[in-house]
């Protein structure tokens, strides 16, 4: 029901990389470098970690990155932690509606 | 910067809830404030935004009838007001605060912890 689709789960282990999808259309993430992706721990508020796709806001860890390429962005995150199991989903400016559109949220599980 | 929402809500089908947003730690007019909803099961929706400095509001298509978004600088408050409300309202509403950085490019700095409203008979 998402306008931006993610994948349900993700899962790794302590140090490994991992990479979480965002697909959406040539009217949003492809026409746009309005692309964000935030984080959320349970009963917490959203924690906004990356923004422009690539950016990282002030405090971040490096260990978030993000891209995109044609309709689908991403975030990958390496050097995995305990800590970083949560919620992420991603939005983006969608021309067509002038407004912003979600990704239904991939839950992180660190094994 | 905190961002602090009033608490939950229990409301009969057609009625209105308004609930609130207050910010602190940093200028109020130096962000945009975004209403975003999730109901049970389903994703993020946008509702709607405020510019604090002139009162100007953008609200999404979809529930822009029955949705009001103003804001109060004497107090550091943005409020938002659904009315006629339905069953289908029954969700967590998250205000979310936007640093100025020129015109709003719908990216959500701040986060309140949410306002649960519950419309039921």
């Amino acid at each position: 029901q998402s306008a931006l689709t993610q994948p349900a789960s993700v899962s790794g282990s302590p140090g490994q990389s991992l990479t979480i999808s965002c697909t959406g259309t040539s009217s949003d993430i492809g026409d746009y470098i309005f692309v964000s992706w935030y984080q959320q721990h349970p009963g917490k508020a959203p924690k906004f970690i990356i923004y422009d796709v690539t950016n990282r806001p002030s405090g971040v860890s490096n260990r978030f990155s993000g891209s995109k390429s044609g309709n689908t962005a991403s975030l990958t995150i390496s050097g995995l932690r305990a800590e970083d199991e949560a919620i992420y989903f991603c939005s983006s400016y969608r021309r067509s509606t002038a407004q912003v559109v979600f990704g239904g949220g991939t839950k992180l599980t660190v094994l | 910067v905190q961002v602090d929402q009033s608490g939950a809500e229990v409301k009969r089908p057609g009625t209105t809830v308004k609930i609130s947003c207050k910010i602190s730690g940093d200028t109020f007019s130096d962000f945009f404030i975004h209403w975003v909803r999730h109901a049970p099961g389903k994703g993020l929706h946008w509702m709607g935004l405020v510019d604090p400095e002139d009162g100007e509001v953008r609200y999404a298509e979809k529930v822009q009838a029955r949705l009001t978004i103003t804001a109060d600088m004497s107090v550091d408050t943005v409020y938002m007001e659904v009315n006629s409300l339905r069953s289908e309202d029954t969700a967590l509403y998250y205000c979310a605060a936007e640093r100025r950085r020129g015109a709003p490019e719908y990216y959500f700095d701040f986060w309140g912890q949410g306002t649960l409203v519950t419309v039921s008979s």
